[in-house]
Formats: structure tokens, sequence, C-alpha cells
């Protein structure tokens, strides 16, 4: 069964302070991605990387950043998180040729 | 921007089949058409896959034209536990994934 963890279920920072939020995949996975979700909006593309150290923007990159420095783990980084980045964080990889997404359990975080 | 369009919403009742379509007019070749499912709180979870005609599993079944530029998803039967966000998402390995907004279904008894 593919495995993908991610390291906090929920955090709590304060505007400002640098946050990383980790993903971690089992299966040698490829493509592995990071999303936000908020109500009413749907779930985000924020980045995805295709291989070690490679890295593409997804629809909403700002305020973030990635690294991949290892095939099995994939982290989002918020240099000096803000408020308007609280949200629910879903990890996700593909797993075969057709693109099918298996995602970890998400990631609660709130700026305050 | 998102290659698939859903409505926003559905209702039903208990025990009734359901029947959520996707259009997704600018489909690719090499894409395929995946549903996923997504309770609060959770990542979304796959339901089906498929790139042409139809494909049934355990919980759902897929239907998909000729000329791919729409899907269907059928639940037979819901149940109140079906109660969720249904996605619709064309793509393949080599893409970025992006997702549309979802369908709401919303089970009644």
């Amino acid at each position: 069964d593919v495995k993908v963890t991610q390291s906090s279920r929920y955090l709590v920072k304060r505007t400002g302070e640098k946050v990383f939020l980790e993903c971690v995949q089992d299966m040698d996975h490829e493509n592995m991605f990071w999303y936000r979700q908020d109500p009413g909006l749907g779930l985000r593309l924020i980045y995805f990387s295709y291989d070690v150290k490679m890295k593409e923007k997804g629809d909403i990159p700002e305020g973030y950043s990635v690294s991949r420095e290892k095939k099995e783990r994939f982290s989002l980084i918020l240099e000096s998180a803000s408020t308007n980045q609280t949200s629910m964080y879903l990890c996700a990889i593909t797993e075969g040729p057709t693109g099918e997404l298996f995602f970890g359990e998400g990631s609660r975080l709130t700026v305050l | 921007l998102a290659k698939t369009t859903q409505p926003i919403s559905m209702d039903s009742y208990e025990g009734q089949e359901v029947n959520i379509t996707c259009s997704h007019n600018n489909i690719a070749t090499n894409d395929y058409i995946t549903w996923y499912q997504q309770f609060p709180s959770q990542g979304p979870r796959f339901i089906i896959q498929g790139y042409k005609t139809k494909v049934t599993n355990e919980v759902a079944s897929l239907f998909i034209p000729a000329d791919r530029k729409s899907s269907t998803l059928s639940l037979p039967r819901v149940s109140l536990s079906d109660t969720a966000v249904y996605y619709c998402l064309v793509g393949n390995n080599t893409d970025k994934l992006i997702f549309g907004t979802g369908t709401r279904l919303q089970v009644f008894p």
C-alpha cells in the first residue's frame, strides 16, 4: 500500500515565523505535490516536484518555497508565515503512469 | 486553470442512484479521468479511473463517451456515508494536477 506521511497534523505558529511542513513517502515515487485547501476554494496546487531537486510552481506559489533533497521527502517552507496562510495543507504523490493521486492526512496550520 | 467543470452541489436520498457529470472539453490524448471522494478534514481518496467507455468497480461506475469531453460518475444506491465532495480530475503522471471546485453531494435519509 502507498503511504504518504505528513509530519504534523496540527500546528500553531506566529506571524513572521519560518514554518516547515514535511511529507515523506515510502514507495520511491517520483512525483510529489503540495496543495492547500480552504473553505469554498477547493484544493489549490502550490508546488510539485517530479524528481530530486526538481520543482515546478503550481497555481499559488507566492509566499512558499519547497525542498526535495531526497526522493522520499518533499518539504513545504513558509519563510515568514502570515495569517492568510492559515489553511489545511495536503501532500500527495502519483502512482503509476495514469496520475492517480494518493494523499497524506493533511496538516492544519494556524498562523496567529 | 482547472481542466474540469462540475455542478457545485447535488442532493439525493438514501437508496437512490446518483450521477455526477464532469465536463472536460480540452482533454488531451494521454489524459486519464479520475474521480476522488473527500470527507471533511481528510485528503481526497481515489474512487475510480478510466480512459474511455465504461469502467466499474465495487463502489462506482464511470461512463466516458467516445469524444471523451465529459464523464459521468455513477454511485448506485447511495447511503448517508456517501455525503462528501466529489472531484473529477483529468491528467496523467507528467502533469501538474489541478483540481476543480468539486461537487458537494448531500444524501438525506
